[in-house]
This record gives structure tokens, C-alpha cells and sequence, in this order.
């Protein structure tokens, strides 16, 4: 049950795009297609911004897109603006049926 | 809209017990798989357990290993409440707990957490 891999930290400047990547192993992101990712504002509850991989919650700006590639999950956030910087945490069912969170990345909007 | 409230958090000593509570509204909640998740303070998010539907098989709950055999996760559908039993409660235990329903294998609504604070 270890955590999935994430950089601690990414920057963009706004209207820039950024990519997190989420590294797991067979026996989670790259064995089935139940990674999702979530925004976390400090002092707030998480938001589900990316399930399935690649599929958008119905409110969720299409800035936020997903994908996966063996066992390398990625979030993009295209035209970057204020309001994302946030911290970000990927997430993924396991072979154990268990699931498990990334370490998290604080997005910083320079 | 969906609505998750949990409860139960406070400050118990180290060894000590407490039994969180989640009442969800605004969803067929004997249908819904849910999730206890928690934060350490400065922390990222940890997965702690996961209940079925039903919850009534060793096989629809699921547990984080380092709470396995301390803590027990049930449900009771005709409360629209998830529990989460905490025994011999650890330093290392405090966190933010928040509850989540399960959409295909996402948590797509949240709580907005109750905190434990073990110490003595």
C-alpha cells in the first residue's frame, strides 16, 4: 500500500498549461482505469476533478483534462488561472481492493 | 444535492476509543459505497476504508494497513449513516477524517471533516 508518486511541487504562470504526473504500478494506475484526481483548497474538502482517467464531473471546467500511459497517470491544467492554485492528489483503486492517494502536489500560479 | 456531515471527532488519550459517524442525505445511500479518508495536520490525504452497499461480507470492507485490527468501518442504511470505530487510538491516528460516497471507484462528494486529536 504504498503512495503513488506525484512531484511536491509544480508552478505555471498564469494562461501557461501544467502537467502532474502520477506514478503507481501495475497493480493500481496501470491496472485498471480508476484514477481519479482531486483538488484540495487549504482548510477544505477535496473535489473530484478527473475520474475514470480521463472523464470530467459535470462542472468541472474543461481546462482539466486526464490521461494514462502504463503506469503514469497525468493531470493537465490548461490557460492556468488564480483560482487553481490549489493542492492536487491523485488517486486509484488497487489489486487488493483497496485504494490509494498520490503524495499530493501544491500547484503554485506564479 | 447530495449532503455528507460527519461526527464524533474530539481529543482522547492514546490507547483510547472514539466511533466517527457520517449521515449522508440526498442519495440512495443503501446503493452508495462510502469511504473514510484522513489528513494529518500539513498533510496529504491517506485512503482508510472502504464499505459496500450492503457491508454485510468480509468482502465488500477494505482497510488501510496500519488500522487494520484497530479500526472497524459499518453502516447502517436504514440511518443513512456510515461509522467509522476507532480503538487503541495512536499519536500517529490524528488527522481531519472526512467521509466520501463512492462513484464508480471515485469519491465524487465529501464531508467536510471531523477532527481527532490523539494526545495525552
Amino acid at each position: 500500500q504504498s503512495a503513488l508518486t506525484q512531484p511536491a511541487s509544480v508552478s505555471g504562470s498564469p494562461g501557461q498549461s501544467i502537467t502532474i504526473s502520477c506514478t503507481g504500478t501495475s497493480s493500481d494506475v496501470g491496472g485498471y482505469n480508476y484514477v481519479s484526481w482531486y483538488q484540495q483548497h487549504p482548510g477544505r474538502a477535496p473535489k473530484l476533478m478527473i475520474r475514470e482517467v480521463s472523464n470530467r464531473p459535470s462542472g468541472v471546467s474543461n481546462r482539466f483534462s486526464g490521461s494514462k500511459s502504463d503506469n503514469t497517470a497525468s493531470l493537465t491544467i490548461s490557460g492556468l488561472q488564480a483560482e487553481d492554485e490549489a493542492d492536487y492528489y491523485c488517486y486509484s483503486y488497487t489489486s487488493s481492493n483497496t485504494w490509494v492517494f498520490g503524495g499530493g502536489t501544491k500547484l503554485t500560479v506564479l | 444535492e447530495v449532503q455528507l456531515v460527519e461526527s464524533g471527532g474530539g481529543l482522547v488519550q492514546p490507547g483510547g476509543s472514539l466511533r466517527l459517524s457520517c449521515a449522508v442525505s440526498g442519495s440512495t445511500f443503501s446503493n452508495d459505497w462510502m469511504h473514510w479518508v484522513r489528513q494529518a495536520p500539513g498533510k496529504g490525504l491517506v485512503w482508510v476504508s472502504h464499505i459496500r452497499s450492503d457491508g454485510s461480507d468480509r468482502s465488500d470492507i477494505s482497510y488501510v494497513d496500519s488500522v487494520k485490527g484497530r479500526f472497524t468501518i459499518s453502516r447502517d442504511n436504514a440511518k443513512n449513516t456510515v461509522y467509522l470505530q476507532m480503538n487503541s487510538l495512536r499519536v500517529d491516528d490524528t488527522a481531519v477524517y472526512f467521509c466520501a460516497r463512492d462513484r464508480h471507484y471515485a469519491s465524487d462528494s465529501w464531508g467536510q471533516g471531523t477532527l481527532v486529536t490523539v494526545s495525552s
